[in-house]
């Protein structure tokens, strides 16, 4: 079946750091991947996408590649905000028989001035 | 353009009681899923609604049920509630069915079973 798996956290990073979580997946056929992201108290917010390999999501300064050689999505930031303290989840959708979204576990991120 | 309403967004409900969740998808949004959110599980896929039709469904037993209406708004319901369904319950809307653009999630109702 399909499956995604992140980094252990939490992660706590100083304001200005630089930012990696790293996601990889297994999956039938060819999944979208998604990073969404979790405020406290939130729903799940849509924070970039890609559809197919070798695309690269972005949003906000965020920035994940599809690469399917290596079946991975991880996440980057250049220069965390206090702001960005959140849930991170990584995600995808596979056509191939599932038809719904598979989560990774979380990983929470805390960033401190 | 609003997003996806989930009322109630907090519920306290007793052993045995049920309970009825609705969710109101972005304006031209047909499909509507639902996961449940634990601490220990993550996030689980429920069900899929499209066309007033349940297309796919997850591993929860026959007490969680859900349909959607020909506005495309839908309710969850849950009967003879126990302590472990307590999470948060998140409704997700997208355009279409099997839709791998992605699913715009709303706010979630946070039930406690007591």
């Amino acid at each position: 079946g399909n499956s995604v798996t992140q980094m252990e956290g939490p992660v706590t990073l100083s304001e200005e750091a630089f930012l990696t979580i790293n996601c990889t997946y297994t999956a039938t056929g060819y999944p979208s991947l998604f990073w969404y992201v979790q405020y406290p108290g939130e729903g799940l917010q849509l924070l970039l996408k890609a559809t197919k390999a070798d695309d690269k999501g972005s949003n906000k300064g965020f920035e994940a590649t599809y690469r399917k050689e290596t079946t991975s999505f991880h996440l980057e930031k250049g220069s965390v905000q206090v702001s960005d303290s959140a849930v991170y989840f990584c995600a995808l959708y596979s056509g191939a028989g599932s038809y719904q979204l598979t989560f990774g576990k979380g990983t929470k991120l805390s960033v401190i001035p | 353009k609003a997003g996806v309403t989930q009322t109630p967004r907090y519920l306290i409900k007793t052993r045995g009681q049920q309970v009825t969740l609705s969710c109101s998808p972005i304006s031209g949004h047909r499909s509507v899923s639902w996961y449940q959110q634990t601490p220990g599980q993550g996030l689980q896929f429920l069900f899929e609604y499209f066309s007033e039709t349940q297309r796919n469904k997850g591993n929860f037993p026959g007490r969680f049920s859900g349909r959607q209406f020909s506005n495309s708004r839908s309710e969850m319901n849950v009967s003879t509630l126990e302590l472990g369904d307590s999470a948060l319950y998140l409704c997700a809307s997208s355009r279409t069915y099997r839709d791998n653009e992605g699913y715009t999630f709303g706010s979630g109702t946070r039930l406690t079973v007591v």
